[in-house]
């Protein structure tokens, strides 16, 4: 079973602040997205990535993958009240999991204005 | 539609009674997914299907739990017997491509047992 584990939990920091989620796992995968959910909706894709070493640039959201693709960040610059939200990510193993998306327990984000 | 149709939206029912989810996906999408949603947390997979065929049921917590899919289309999760800890919100998302491609989600099904 592959894992992803999620860290922080919780993120509650003032607009305008910088912050970073971490994605980590000991397996490897092959590809991994972040998603972002509001409450009462479903989650929605930020991005995906799929090669090791990967960075990926959103406006103020810097995706990058590591390079051995066990891991993943997600770094938010000069957070705003609109980026509050649960950020989850998930990643697809390949192999005998092809297809089947393992998610991440998520990040709540709270950004006070 | 233009996006995953779930119904019903809300659901309350007592212990014991079965349940039944529906979930419409985007038309084309070869694939779609089940997942579970306990309040603030993570997704739990449950099943998926490639086509009407589900490759990968590991996910289904029991014998209790069922799902099909008819038409490559529509797909029904059925919870027989519902027990407290079902409770959740029970996500459907759909996908053009199995792997990489972009799950687009429903707004969920909210299950509450009593």
């Amino acid at each position: 079973t592959q894992l992803l584990e999620q860290s922080p939990q919780f993120l509650s920091i003032q607009e305008g602040e910088n912050l970073t989620v971490y994605c980590n796992s000991s397996s490897v995968f092959s590809s991994l997205q972040w998603y972002r959910q509001e409450p009462g909706e479903g989650p929605v894709l930020l991005v995906t990535v799929v090669t090791g070493g990967e960075v990926k640039k959103l406006k103020r959201l810097t995706f990058q993958f590591g390079d051995a693709r066990k891991d993943s960040s997600l770094h938010i610059t000069a957070a705003q009240p609109g980026d509050t939200g649960l950020y989850l990510c998930a990643g697809e193993a390949g192999g005998t999991s092809y297809g089947k998306l393992t998610f991440g327990q998520g990040t709540i984000l709270t950004v006070h204005p | 539609g233009a996006g995953v149709s779930q119904s019903p939206s809300n659901k309350v029912t007592e212990k014991g009674k079965d349940v039944e989810l529906r979930c419409d996906p985007i038309s084309g999408h070869t694939a779609l997914y089940w997942y579970r949603q306990s309040l603030g947390q993570g997704l739990e997979f449950l099943i998926y299907f490639q086509g009407n065929s589900a490759p990968d049921k590991s996910g289904l917590p029991s014998d209790r739990f069922s799902a099909e899919r008819t038409g490559g289309s529509v797909s029904t999760l059925t919870i027989q017997r519902t027990q407290q800890e079902d409770s959740a919100v029970y996500l459907c998302a759909s996908s053009h491509l199995i792997g990489a491609g972009e799950l687009f989600f429903g707004e969920g099904s909210r299950l509450t047992v009593l």
